[in-house]
């Protein structure tokens, strides 16, 4: 239990649905992060947010958006995804931005059909 | 630009055999350096750091010292365990506002 809480688990969706993925952190944090992880590749940093207010965005296409509504919760909204989108996403917070030491989650497994 | 590069996996060993996993690092600097593990279904935890040349983390019998002049950081386990079976990333930090840099990961598998 590392404090950080994403659901759903597993999503499976179609190119044309939408959907979002839920993190809650219990940590007092205050700042999350949303990466990618898919085989054979580097963990993708995807967006980060600082105090709610969003500080990074790593040329992710505009078919994923983010969400910070406080400093305790992080959605990711999906939309018109493609098939190569399907992948681990990852939840994380820290102290503070940029730190070394990130709190995952344990992910949220998409399918995209 | 800042890089990560780690030893292909996987890497599959009998319980309490030595362990080396290779990390190398491109980055102007001093940057910080860590070991992550992700055990099946679990996401990422932090295994150790090291923050300036020299410096060795150690944690769980894990190590892994920063070495500057070979821009390297491998982690080494004396005597691996099946619990131990999991995949590690290496990942670096450049300066007190840097996001994190990982490496492919490293998938471990131990046998009894």
């Amino acid at each position: 239990e590392t404090g950080v809480t994403q659901t759903p688990r597993h999503l499976v969706m179609g190119m044309t649905n939408k959907k979002s993925l839920k993190c809650e952190q219990h940590l007092g944090h205050n700042a999350m992060y949303w990466y990618k992880q898919s085989a054979k590749k580097p963990l993708e940093l995807m967006f980060v947010y600082s105090l709610e207010e969003r500080v990074e965005n790593n040329s992710v296409p505009s078919r994923f958006s983010p969400e910070c509504p406080n400093s305790s919760h992080l959605f990711l909204h999906l939309h018109t995804l493609q098939p190569e989108d399907s992948a681990l996403y990852l939840c994380a917070s820290s102290q503070d931005a940029g730190p070394g030491e990130l709190f995952f989650g344990e992910g949220s497994r998409l399918t995209v059909l | 630009g800042n890089s990560v590069t780690q030893m292909e996996g996987p890497v599959t060993l009998s319980e309490e055999a030595f362990l080396t996993i290779n990390c190398t690092y491109t980055a102007t600097g001093y940057p910080s350096l860590f070991w992550y593990v992700q055990y099946p279904g679990e996401g990422l935890q932090l295994l150790l750091k090291a923050t300036k040349a020299d410096d060795k983390g150690s944690n769980k019998g894990f190590e892994a010292t920063y070495r500057k002049e070979t821009t390297s950081f491998h982690l080494e386990k004396g005597s691996v365990q099946v619990s131990d079976s999991a995949v590690y990333f290496c990942a670096l930090q450049k300066g007190s506002q840097g996001n994190l840099i990982f490496g492919k990961g490293t998938k471990l598998s131990v046998k009894p």
